[in-house]
């Protein structure tokens, strides 16, 4: 069966960091480019990051760039989200999500997130 | 301000069509970039419901359908039944923001 898991979400104050993973399972993962994409609860999707397939390349939305990194272990299936400086409007559903393809395409699976709760 | 615009919500009664618009530029839809359409029911993670403007991945029932033209796409869901009742978001890759850019979501309701 085809999953990604998240972890890693948690309490943090706002200006501190926080690592979340996505643990890839049931297919071959390095075949695929990945992608993070946050939700603000009763609010819509937002983009936050992709990776491909190689990590050749990279993206951010723009309201991330500068404090957030991404990265994948492809012999360890997983994908990553460095998150610093973070802010309360960063506060949000986190979900991991394979690609179709290699490069950033579409979204074909959705892990069930991973909750980031930034507050003093 | 979501860079694909879609409306906040339409409705339909049971049985009846809908569509849903998705409105672009020239650095995305314009710019030939397929557009993928997600349905994300309460309390669950996003579906891929169309990629690639019109193609359906498996188990997505042929009652849903995607087109393009120009700078906009659309949805169209036929035969509504209850259980479409979710939120829809349209998606592209933008080439001037060298990213995946998301509509705002359009809520489905069915009457």
């Amino acid at each position: 069966e085809v999953q990604l898991v998240e972890s890693g979400g948690g309490l943090v104050q706002p200006g501190r960091s926080l690592r979340l993973s996505c643990a890839a399972s049931g297919f071959t993962f390095d075949d695929y480019a990945m992608h993070w994409v946050r939700q603000v609860p009763g609010k819509g999707l937002e983009w936050v990051s992709g990776i491909t397939w190689n990590s050749g390349t990279v993206g951010y939305a723009d309201f991330v760039k500068g404090r957030f990194t991404i990265s994948r272990d492809n012999a360890k299936n997983s994908l990553y989200l460095q998150m610093s400086s973070l802010r309360a409007e960063d506060m949000a559903l986190y979900y991991c999500a394979k690609d179709f393809g290699q490069q950033f395409y579409s979204m074909d699976v959705w892990g069930k997130g991973t909750t980031v709760t930034v507050s003093s | 301000q979501s860079v694909l615009t879609q409306p906040p919500s339409v409705s339909g009664a049971p049985g009846r069509r809908v569509t849903i618009s998705c409105t672009g530029s020239s650095s995305n839809i314009g710019a030939d970039s397929d557009v993928h359409w997600y349905q994300q029911l309460p309390g669950t993670a996003p579906k891929l419901l169309i990629y690639g403007n019109s193609n359906r991945p498996s188990g997505v029932p042929d009652r849903f359908s995607g087109s393009k033209s120009g700078t906009s796409a659309s949805l169209a869901i036929t035969g509504l039944q209850a259980e479409d009742e979710a939120e829809y978001y349209c998606q592209s890759y933008d080439s001037s923001l060298s990213g995946v850019v998301f509509g705002g979501g359009t809520k489905l309701t069915v009457l």
